[in-house]
């Protein structure tokens, strides 16, 4: 069965640096892959999609690649601020729609 | 905010019980998914409904079951409760069932189970 991997359940960094996040899968090719945040008790928020034929995508301070060769997509958040913080979890989305999660790397940005 | 509206927001039932939990997708969205998302857990796919079609299904037992209504709502029933069902309960819809379209989530339905 499809497994997912997220680098680590945390990672903590001082403001203004970049944040790297790592989402490793293996027994499956996805067709997109979508990263959230997820605050506590709160639903998870959509923040990008990268498609399999798509290398890297932005959008404001957010980055995410998406390499299928090595099955990996990293996830940057660049001049990282406190209200960054928060869960952010990885979704490998199949053709019919279903997303399959990895648990989530919390993030925490200290000033 | 998603335009996702599910409810009640939280509920604590007694192991055994039945429990609905209801969701209202964003507008013009045909397909709703459900996930289970349990602490510390990613969120886990219970099914999914496109056109109130039941279209895929995650490894949870019969006791979970569906409905999705001409108005794209949908409800997520769960009989004979356990324990371990206590969880946040996500839904979450889209355009299309087989598309690269965005699934945004509603906040979720927290339940405890006692």
């Amino acid at each position: 069965s499809q497994k997912i991997e997220q680098n680590s359940e945390a990672l903590n960094i001082q403001e203004g640096k970049t944040a790297t996040l790592t989402c490793n899968y293996t027994n499956y090719s996805p067709a997109y892959l979508q990263w959230y945040r997820q605050d506590p008790g709160r639903g998870p928020v959509f923040l990008l999609l990268i498609r399999e034929n798509e290398k890297e995508k932005r959008k404001e301070r957010l980055k995410v690649t998406f390499d299928t060769t090595l099955k990996q997509s990293l996830f940057h958040i660049t001049a990282s601020q406190p209200a960054d913080s928060a869960t952010y979890l990885c979704a490998l989305k199949s053709t019919l729609g279903r997303l399959y999660f990895g648990r989530g790397t919390q993030l925490t940005v200290w000033p | 905010e998603t335009g996702v509206t599910q409810s009640p927001t939280h509920l604590i039932k007694t192991r055994g019980q039945q429990v609905t939990l209801r969701c209202s997708s964003q507008s013009g969205h045909n397909t709703v998914s459900w996930y289970q998302q349990a602490l510390g857990q990613g969120p886990q796919f219970i099914f999914q409904y496109y056109r109130e079609e039941e279209n895929g299904r995650g490894n949870f037992p019969p006791r979970f079951s569906g409905l999705q209504f001409p108005n794209y709502s949908s409800e997520l029933n769960v009989n004979a409760l356990e324990l371990d069902d206590s969880a946040l309960y996500l839904c979450a819809s889209s355009l299309g069932g087989t598309s690269g379209n965005t699934i945004y989530f509603g906040e979720g339905s927290w339940l405890t189970v006692v």
